[in-house]
């Protein structure tokens, strides 16, 4: 079965750093790419950027760049997404996603940023 | 830039049919293809409709997808409406640096 892994909810002060994980299984992870999407409390989907597991080339929606960090572990079929400075506004929910058309997509990760 | 437009809200009865649209501004709708997911609250988006009018297995064949060049909109038609299919609808597609492009969403309502 194809399917995307993400990590538990976090809950993090204003100023921490914090990285969440995405694995992939199923299928060959450095085929495809993998995008990050962020959900606000009840608001729409915003595609963050993506990353290529084959070469780690990035490519960040300049709404993120230089907020965020993508990275990837190829030898653990696994994409990264960090933060070196949270803030409150980073609250939400984020997803990955497999970057085709599959509709690969991972459960969801809510990252809770509060004093 | 790419952006795509879709109505905030759309409510029916159940066993109507309903359309959304998700109208392309900054460039044409058919130049990539068109990805439809429903989001029940709480839950992760899912997958209805992709390559503009394809149905993955496992979704109802009441769900169909189509493109219109002249109103350079994509359509998500859902019939015999069910209170099952309430939920936020998005409209994907990609812009000319393969980065993904949403709608805003659609909130449909079953009454």
């Amino acid at each position: 079965e194809v399917q995307l892994v993400q990590s538990e909810a976090e809950v993090k002060k204003p100023g921490e750093s914090l990285k969440i994980s995405c694995t992939g299984s199923g299928y060959g992870f450095v085929s495809y790419g993998i995008s990050w999407v962020r959900q606000l409390p009840g608001k729409g989907l915003e595609w963050m950027g993506r990353i290529d597991p084959s070469d780690s080339y990035t490519n960040y929606s300049p709404s993120f760049r230089g907020r965020v960090t993508i990275s990837v572990d190829k030898s653990t079929s696994t994409a990264f997404l960090q933060w070196s400075s949270l803030e409150a506004s980073d609250t939400a929910v984020y997803y990955c996603a497999r970057h085709d058309d599959s509709g690969t997509w991972g459960q969801g990760t809510l990252v809770i940023v509060s004093s | 830039n790419f952006m795509l437009t879709q109505p905030h809200s759309v409510s029916a009865s159940p066993g109507k049919t309903i359309t959304v649209s998700c109208t392309g501004s900054g460039g044409s709708i058919a130049d990539n293809f068109v990805q439809w997911y429903q989001q029940r609250p709480g839950s992760a988006p899912i997958i209805v409709i992709f390559d503009d009018d394809q149905r993955p297995s496992g979704v109802p064949d009441r769900f169909s997808g189509s493109i219109d060049r002249s109103s350079n909109s994509a359509y998500l038609t859902i019939s015999g409406l069910k209170t099952e299919d309430e939920a936020d609808y998005y409209c994907q597609s990609y812009d000319l640096s393969d980065s993904w492009v949403f709608g805003g969403g659609t909130k449909l309502t079953v009454l």
